[in-house]
């Protein structure tokens, strides 16, 4: 069955460290590959898209990789801040106009 | 500011009763969908509409019905069937031209308690 793994469900850093999230799939062939951020109680917000056949996406502080072989996605935040404290959501999509499929997320907790 | 709106935000009802999440979109989106998430679990899909007029059951659909009269409406019904409506129930949209290229975007959500 398909299935969407985010590596942890929470994850504890140092203010000013580089935090890195893991998304692993299986039984998967997803087109386009998306991370969320959600804060409690709100919807999750966009953060970064990367397509089957890019490698790596980049914004500020946020980098994302994207390894089909793999079939994994990995999500770097710099020099984080307690700000950046909240969950984060891997999500896939096929080709075409299909809804997204989300993984559990990670919560991540940057500490001062 | 384009953007989706749920309401109420929060919401409390009696087991047995009907109840109707409103969903409302003005970034003229053909397509909209609607997740629960429950505490520790990701979105699960439960209906999602790419054109007006047509809909189509998503992995939890069993207990909840929608519509789609209109292009910027996407309402959703927990019926008295529904075995455990106490949830977080989000909305979200997306364009359908450019297949999957682009974000999709969220509304804050409705927090449904039944009692």
């Amino acid at each position: 069955s398909q299935k969407i793994e985010q590596n942890s469900e929470a994850l504890n850093i140092q203010e000013g460290k580089t935090a890195t999230l893991t998304c692993n799939y299986t039984n998967y062939s997803p087109a386009y590959l998306q991370w969320y951020r959600q804060d409690p109680g709100r919807g999750p917000v966009f953060l970064l898209l990367i397509r089957e056949n890019e490698k790596e996406k980049r914004k500020e502080r946020l980098k994302v990789t994207f390894d089909t072989t793999l079939k994994q996605s990995l999500f770097h935040i710099t020099a984080s801040q307690p700000a950046d404290s909240a969950t984060y959501l891997c999500a896939l999509r096929n080709s075409g106009n299909t809804p997204l499929v989300f993984g559990k997320g990670t919560r991540l907790s940057v500490i001062a | 500011d384009g953007g989706i709106t749920q309401s109420p935000k929060y919401l409390f009802r009696k087991e047995g009763q009907n109840v109707t999440l409103s969903c409302e979109q003005n970034l003229n989106h053909d397509a909209m969908y609607w997740y629960r998430q429950d505490p520790g679990q990701g979105l699960r899909l439960i209906y999602y509409s790419q054109i007006v007029n047509d809909f189509q059951k998503g992995d939890i659909a069993e207990g909840y019905s929608v519509s789609r009269e209109k292009k910027e409406s996407f309402p959703l019904t927990v019926t008295s069937a529904q075995k455990n409506p106490t949830a977080f129930y989000l909305c979200a949209s997306s364009r359908t031209t450019g297949g999957g290229n682009s974000p999709d975007h969220f509304g804050n959500g409705t927090r449904l308690t039944v009692t």
